[in-house]
């Protein structure tokens, strides 16, 4: 079964310097990985997909993150982060065509 | 309106009661879920249903039942509650994985329950 480990439960930065927040999954098969984001007291929005192809893939509010099949990772990387960017975000994987698992979430705070 | 929309959206109860939380959806997918949300545990899959006719048991299904009522009604209910069922409770839908489309997850704004 698959399983995903949110490596950091929380991250402080400060505005507009760059954050990485990582995410390592495991599974037997190959999978689908997502990065979900939930501001304060709000529902959960997609942020960014890989499916296939490209190992680097672009997502909303200038978000990256990176396929890595040989690390079994799938961080996600912001070059310059805003106050709006406090949140909590979460990475999910799916073996394809399954149920999606989710991590224990970080929480990003993005400080003045 | 809503894609997917929860009722109640807020809850308090005492322990031992019955509670239903439902859910319906306006995307016509046939996949739906259940999840809870605890701080520092993420989001758990309690169960999920991917046709009117398939039920099937997540992570954590125990103290748990749901019905698929129609495609796009989906309801949890806990029969008697405890207070550890104190939770955020978020129901979604996805689509079919297929050609063009990737079974991602569409979720509703959520259920906050308190047990006392």
């Amino acid at each position: 079964a698959q399983s995903v480990t949110q490596l950091d439960s929380q991250v402080p930065v400060f505005e507009e310097a760059p954050v990485e927040l990582r995410c390592n999954y495991s599974s037997s098969v190959s999978v689908y990985l997502f990065w979900y984001v939930q501001y304060p007291n709000q529902g959960l929005q997609l942020l960014l997909k890989y499916l296939s192809g490209s190992t680097l893939v672009k997502g909303i509010n200038g978000f990256e993150a990176e396929f890595n099949k040989s690390q079994t990772s799938f961080h996600l990387r912001k070059p310059s982060v805003h106050i709006s960017d406090t949140a909590e975000y979460f990475c999910a994987v799916s073996e394809k065509g399954g149920k999606l698992i989710f991590g224990q979430g970080t929480e990003l705070s993005v400080k003045p | 309106d809503a894609d997917v929309t929860q009722t109640p959206r807020n809850r308090i109860t005492k322990t031992g009661k019955r509670i239903m939380l439902e859910c319906s959806q306006t995307k016509g997918h046939d996949r739906m879920y259940w999840y809870r949300q605890d701080p520092g545990l993420g989001l758990r899959l309690i169960y999920y249903s991917f046709d009117v006719k398939d039920i099937n048991k997540g992570e954590i299904s125990d103290g748990y039942s749901v019905s698929r009522q129609a495609q796009a009604k989906f309801s949890l209910s806990l029969e008697s509650a405890i207070p550890n069922q104190t939770a955020l409770y978020f129901c979604a839908t996805s689509d079919l994985p297929g050609q063009g489309v990737t079974g991602e997850l569409f979720f509703g704004e959520g259920s906050r329950l308190t047990v006392l």
